[in-house]
């Protein structure tokens, strides 16, 4: 079965440091990937959308970058936070016109 | 336009009674539709897929399809307070998914 592993689920950053979050697949190769954030009672606000390793397309210009450095992984960076990141960060996949399927959720919390 | 629009809400319904939620998609050439519940905090979890006109039942979830409306649907029969939730309606054009912004459902006991 095809499972995401997203860490760490909740995070508490100063404004102004950086961010790393990961994402891991297993069970599929070559998924599309997927980084959404969502406020709270809002929908999933696509941040980054990647085909494949090196491969990312920004959906909104914004403090965050992404990289894909290998075909499992999905990496989501900040070199800067800012207070209006905070949010609740979901990593998805899919393998292809087939279901999404998501992480955990990180918990980011900018102070 | 959206790629992907849902009535955001909130729907309210008694406990027992049918929820019926809607969604209108702009693609005509999508041929995957899905619903996702998401519970407060969590991440989504898929509940229905469709592919084909017509509708597809699994326990008390009927999805529909109507591809020459470009509508999809998600019925609960017998509400119960356990599916709170906001639902999530996702299609698949041009080989990228895509998330309506979710109906908030309430069943009140």
């Amino acid at each position: 079965s095809q499972t995401i592993h997203q860490w760490p689920a909740t995070l508490v950053q100063p404004v102004g440091s950086p961010l790393s979050l990961e994402c891991t697949v297993e069970g599929t190769s070559n998924p599309n990937l997927y980084w959404y954030r969502q406020a709270a009672g809002r929908g999933l606000q696509l941040l980054f959308y990647s085909v494949g390793i090196g491969q990312i397309s920004s959906e909104v210009p914004q403090n965050l970058s992404a990289s894909r450095p290998q075909d499992r992984q999905f990496i989501l960076s900040s070199k800067k936070l800012l207070l209006s990141d905070s949010g609740f960060y979901l990593c998805a996949g899919e393998g292809g016109n087939t279901e999404a399927f998501f992480g955990q959720g990180t918990r980011l919390t900018v102070v | 336009q959206k790629e992907v629009e849902q009535n955001s809400g909130p729907l309210s319904v008694p406990e027992g009674a049918i929820a019926s939620l809607n969604c209108t998609y702009s693609d005509r050439v999508s041929q995957s539709f899905f619903w996702y519940r998401q519970y407060s905090g969590k991440s989504p979890e898929l509940i229905m897929s469709i592919y084909s006109n017509g509708d597809k039942e699994d326990g008390r979830f009927t999805a529909q399809l109507n591809k020459a409306s470009q509508y999809v649907s998600l019925l609960i029969r017998d509400s119960q307070p356990s599916d709170s939730a906001t639902y999530l309606c996702a299609v698949i054009a041009g080989n990228q998914f895509y998330f309506g912004t979710g109906t908030s459902l309430t069943v009140i006991p």
